[in-house]
């Protein structure tokens, strides 16, 4: 069975660069998604389309993906980005969609 | 702004059955992909399913085939997610959020609600 592979934790200093890779054998022929999960809160999407960032998301939150593995990056880390990130894709059928296991990147 | 509603927590016993709502507001409910996710106590996300409110078709993770039924009432732009026996291990946050598609006509979770604890115990 397919699946999408996350260090399950990330930790920086305030103002340094988080990067959060996603892993998955599809990655090269589909995209990647990526939420972000506040504690007690619901998620948010910070990052579809591998790179594209929703309006609203902070600037410092990117995306890219070479090959099998997809990259969340945050520049300048805030205290304020303490929290779960999701990556989120499908097999190369298309037809089985799924989370990573999750990251937990701590700010501090 | 597009808005999902949940229902409220509940708590229930092994055996019974239990349906959840999400109500959308401000958007074309008809026209947009709704889904569930589940997310156990101190765990990831989970893919559970979704549905087409325009003509009810519904695609289930093989996961969770079988273990519940996703529906929805167009007419009152609700989705729904039930049970027919909970077990302990349904005991979970569930989350309906609508789904956007993108140039690849993938589709993705965009607008979440705020969730719905649902908690089996005897």
């Amino acid at each position: 069975s397919y699946e999408l592979t996350q260090p399950p934790s990330v930790s920086v200093s305030p103002g340094q660069t988080a990067r959060i890779t996603c892993s998955g054998d599809a990655l090269p022929k589909k995209y990647a998604y990526w939420y972000q999960q506040k504690s007690g809160q619901a998620p948010v999407l910070v990052i579809y389309e591998d790179s594209k960032r929703p309006s609203g998301i902070p600037e410092r939150f990117s995306g890219s993906s070479s090959g099998t593995m997809a990259t969340l990056t945050i520049s300048g880390a805030q205290v304020e980005d303490d929290a779960d990130y999701y990556c989120y894709s499908t097999d190369s059928s298309g037809n089985l969609w799924m989370f990573g296991g999750g990251t937990k990147l701590t700010v501090l | 702004e597009v808005q999902l509603v949940q229902s409220g927590a509940e708590v229930k016993k092994p055996g019974e059955s239990l349906k959840i709502s999400c109500k959308g507001s401000a958007y074309s409910f008809t026209s947009y992909w709704i889904g569930w996710v589940r997310q156990m106590p101190g765990k990831g996300l989970e893919w559970m399913g979704i549905i087409y409110p325009g003509d009810s078709d519904t695609r289930y993770s093989p996961s969770f085939q079988g273990q519940v039924t996703i529906s929805a009432d167009k007419s009152i732009s609700t989705a729904y997610l039930q049970w027919s026996s909970l077990k302990a291990s349904d005991t979970a946050m569930y989350y309906c959020a609508s789904l956007s598609r993108g140039i690849a006509k993938e589709y993705y979770f965009d607008y979440w609600g705020q969730g719905t604890l649902v908690t089996v115990s005897s």
